[in-house]
């Protein structure tokens, strides 16, 4: 069975500072892997996937992501923090196969706080 | 053009009370899926369509709840007689094809709270 772990709850950072937040999977084969934002209220909306290729994978608003098959993990980043990116953060992995593994398995999602 | 819809935006019910979820997937999506949103828990699958395929109903937590998918458009998740544990929000998404490369899109979400 995937799964995913997204290893914290929150993640603070101030301003103008690069941000990380961390996020490992489990699958079997080759993973395809996605993060999402979820603004309050809201529904989510898809940042950045990474299905083969280069590993470092650039996405909307300024967020990039790192693959890294032996650590399998796929943390997300970003240079400089903007206090508009504070949201709920969430990691998902798909196997690559068809049928009923399209379905997307989440993480628990990490709240991302940024400050003035 | 318009993204996934859903309605109620928020509904309160009772215990024990049928309810009906909607979602109105983007056009020409092929596959629309549900998920549960419990408060401190990421997103539970529920149920999957693709096409006039037989849905894939692996995720959903009992006999209560099923879904439909009519004209392969529009679909419904109706949860009988609720739980208060059924209090959550239940998100839709849509996607092009069911291909695990594809992003799938989310709709706002329905707020259920079973009093």
């Amino acid at each position: 069975a995937q799964s995913v772990a997204q290893p914290e709850d929150q993640v603070n950072v101030a301003e103008g500072n690069p941000l990380t937040v961390k996020c490992t999977y489990s699958v079997s084969g080759n993973p395809y892997l996605f993060w999402y934002v979820q603004y309050p209220n809201r529904g989510l909306q898809f940042l950045l996937k990474y299905i083969t290729g280069d590993n470092l994978v650039k996405g909307s608003y300024g967020f990039e992501a790192e693959f890294n098959k032996s650590q399998t993990s796929f943390h997300l980043k970003k240079p400089s923090a903007l206090v508009s990116d504070s949201a709920l953060y969430f990691c998902a992995v798909r196997a690559p196969s068809t049928g009923t593994a399209s379905k997307l398995t989440f993480g628990t999602g990490t709240r991302l706080q940024v400050t003035l | 053009g318009a993204g996934v819809s859903q309605s109620p935006s928020n509904k309160v019910t009772e215990k024990g009370k049928d309810v009906e979820l909607r979602c109105d997937p983007i056009s020409g999506h092929t596959a629309l899926y549900w998920y549960r949103q419990s408060l401190g828990q990421g997103l539970e699958f529920l149920i999957y369509f693709q096409g006039n395929s037989a849905p894939d109903k692996s995720g959903l937590p009992s006999d209560r709840f099923s879904a439909e998918r009519t004209g392969g458009s529009v679909s419904t998740l109706t949860i009988q007689r609720t739980q208060q544990e059924d209090s959550a929000v239940y998100l839709c998404a849509s996607s092009l094809a069911s291909g695990g490369t594809v992003e799938q899109f989310f709709g706002p979400g329905t707020r259920l709270t079973v009093l």
